[in-house]
This record gives C-alpha cells, sequence and structure tokens, in this order.
C-alpha cells in the first residue's frame, strides 16, 4: 500500500540552527501540505502547496519557514533559525486532489531543539 | 475564529461495547467533517467523513453523524476492540484541503 514517508524520524537541533525535514508524498497525489503537533496538544495546520506553490498557510507559518519541491518526489519543510518552540512532532501529508478528503500522512519527525 | 473541540479528554469503554466520540465544531462554512484516528507514534489515520449535506454516514463498524442545528459531530464504534485504542480527532476541511483539528479523545479499551 502507498504511504507518505517522512526523514529522519527524529532530528534534535541547537537553538538558532537550521533543519530541513523531508517528506516523500505519495506519487500520484497533487495536494501537499505541512502539520506539526507540539506533545500532548491537536495537531495544528502549517502550510498547503499545489501546483509548486503555497495554496494556504497559518499565522504559524513565518518567514522562518519555507518549503520547497525540488524534484518530482520531495517535499522539504526547512525552519531557518530553530527556536525551542519549534519543538513538537511534524507530519507531512498528501491527498490526491480536494475532490478527496482522504489526506494520508506519513509517520512524523519528532523535532527536539535545545 | 475558526475551532473544532471535543467535549471529554478521555473514554473508557469494556470490549465488546460501543463507543460514541463527541465533537463541536464552530465554522459552518467547513464543506466535510472527518474522523481520524492516531495511534502512539504514528500520524493521524483517516477513518471516516462527512459531507456537511449529510446527517449520517456509515463504514465499517463506524457511525459518523453531523447535527448542524448544533454543530455537533459525533463517532460511533460498534463492538469496541481493543485494536481501537488510540487518541480520536474530528477535523473539518475547507475547500483548500486544509484540516482544522479538535484537541483529542483517548480511548482506553478494556479487555
Amino acid at each position: 500500500e502507498p504511504e507518505v514517508t517522512q526523514t529522519p524520524s527524529h532530528q534534535v537541533t541547537q537553538m538558532g540552527q537550521e533543519v530541513i525535514l523531508r517528506c516523500v508524498p505519495i506519487s500520484n497525489h497533487l495536494y501537499f501540505y505541512w502539520y506539526r503537533q507540539i506533545l500532548g496538544q491537536k495537531v495544528e495546520f502549517l502550510v498547503s502547496f499545489y501546483n509548486n506553490e503555497i495554496s494556504e498557510k497559518s499565522e504559524i507559518f513565518d518567514d522562518q519557514f519555507s518549503v520547497e519541491r525540488p524534484d518530482g518526489s520531495n517535499f522539504t519543510l526547512k525552519i531557518r533559525s530553530t527556536k525551542l518552540e519549534d519543538s513538537a512532532m511534524y507530519f507531512c501529508a498528501s491527498s490526491p486532489g480536494t475532490g478527496s478528503t482522504e489526506a494520508f500522512f506519513g509517520q512524523g519527525t519528532r523535532l527536539t531543539v535545545v | 475564529g475558526e475551532s473544532v473541540g471535543l467535549h471529554l479528554p478521555t473514554l473508557s469503554v469494556q470490549e465488546g461495547d460501543n463507543s460514541i466520540i463527541n465533537c463541536a465544531y464552530s465554522n459552518s462554512a467547513s464543506d466535510y467533517f472527518i474522523w481520524y484516528k492516531q495511534e502512539s507514534g504514528k500520524g493521524p489515520q483517516f477513518i471516516i467523513d462527512i459531507r456537511s449535506n449529510m446527517d449520517k454516514r456509515q463504514g465499517q463498524r463506524v457511525t459518523v453523524l453531523l447535527n448542524k442545528t448544533v454543530k455537533h459531530l459525533s463517532l460511533q464504534i460498534a463492538a469496541t476492540q481493543p485494536g481501537d485504542s488510540a487518541v480520536y480527532f474530528c477535523a473539518e476541511r475547507n475547500q483548500g484541503g486544509k484540516l482544522i483539528f479538535g484537541q483529542g479523545t483517548e480511548l482506553s479499551v478494556k479487555p
């Protein structure tokens, strides 16, 4: 069964450092998303991406965040200068199109900023 | 602003019993309401959705009810099994595909 894969599963970084979280969405999907989940809290939307551009972003997704689809398979989230409060699980998701509500989530990357 | 919330943070049921998980939402403009299951250490997994113009939808062992009058969504799980133990999130989806999640209810199934 096709799945969304994320790497690494756990990333520890020092405050102020840049991190890149990587995702490989399901191959024929057209819509890509990043969400985050702070420990014990709900899943929060960060950004959606379609046709090589951001289609919607949340207030959390400030200038420190960026997304990229550098090739036909990868979808990345970059945090330029990490803060302690960026520590969370980051989930990538993809869906075939807005007509389908089923967004498929990856296993997540646990980001720990120290 | 937009918000989706859950009435209870935890729910404990006996194996074989039916479970009902509730959710309240505030944004009436959403076109779909969805239930996700999240097991420990994993990403959210789609369970079932319901379009905003419907009030009931059934899946395998699960039923979702939507009451737009009181902005209430519920998930019913029939014959709950130990494998159903997880955190359940309701979510609403806008036309762009963005999901707004509620806080989550942790379901524990006692054998």
